[in-house]
């Protein structure tokens, strides 16, 4: 399996923009995860996805934020409109059972001007 | 409030040296506890998980222990190598089933230099 796959790698926008982040999981994982990850904090849940429904999303920092899951293998993540304090790494996590191991993509480098 | 604090924050010793890097937590119920180890640039990458019943875990040269009466954990690493350059992540699971939530730390960094 080529494991959790994430694009872009690197985003550079300006203020204002809107930005959109994708996500495929590993074939069969039920659990679907994004995590915003910065110097100061560290990585934080955003939202998380079971069976392609959205369980938990009390990590979305605000209504400027938004993630969907159409099917199976493939997730968004949307960012409009973005701002500089957005700036981080987002990455994408999946795991097939409720308390299996976590699988984390390459993540997605965003800079916000 | 769950949290997760690693020290130190950041680490630098000579190839070939070992190095001990530490885990406290404050995460009730707790199911267990994860080293994840994350190179520059790359996404994290699991190196052991510990439950409750678990005192120590080895992973080649990594060796992982949790007290879970002190709600502390360590992970040692033994002969590094340049390659363990990395932040190193402490994850710990609290709940279970659906309400199963993790507390990351904040991580310590780690480099090794000739």
């Amino acid at each position: 399996d080529a494991g959790v796959i994430q694009s872009p790698r690197h985003e550079v926008t300006e203020m204002g923009q809107e930005v959109t982040l994708r996500c495929k999981p590993i074939s069969g994982h039920d659990y679907l995860f994004w995590y915003r990850q910065t110097m100061m904090r560290g990585l934080e849940l955003l939202i998380y996805f079971n069976n392609n429904v959205p369980i938990d999303d009390s990590g979305m920092p605000e209504d400027r934020f938004s993630a969907k899951m159409p099917n199976a293998s493939f997730s968004t993540l949307k960012i409009q409109p973005s701002e500089p304090r957005d700036s981080a790494v987002y990455f994408c996590a999946s795991r097939k059972q409720v308390i299996g191991e976590l699988f984390f993509g390459e993540g997605s480098r965003l800079t916000v001007l | 409030k769950n949290q997760v604090e690693q020290s130190p924050q950041s680490l630098i010793i000579l190839e070939g040296k070992n190095c001990t890097l530490q885990c406290n937590y404050t995460v009730s119920p707790f199911s267990n506890l994860r080293w994840y180890k994350q190179d520059t640039g790359r996404g994290p990458v699991s190196l052991t998980i510990m439950t409750f019943s678990e005192n120590t875990k080895s992973n080649g040269r990594y060796t992982a222990t949790l007290d879970a009466d002190t709600k502390q954990s360590s992970l040692h690493i033994t002969a590094s190598q340049l390659s363990d350059s990395a932040s190193y992540i402490c994850v710990v699971s609290a709940g279970s089933g659906t309400a199963s939530k993790l507390t990351f730390g904040t991580g310590t960094r780690l480099q090794v230099t000739l």
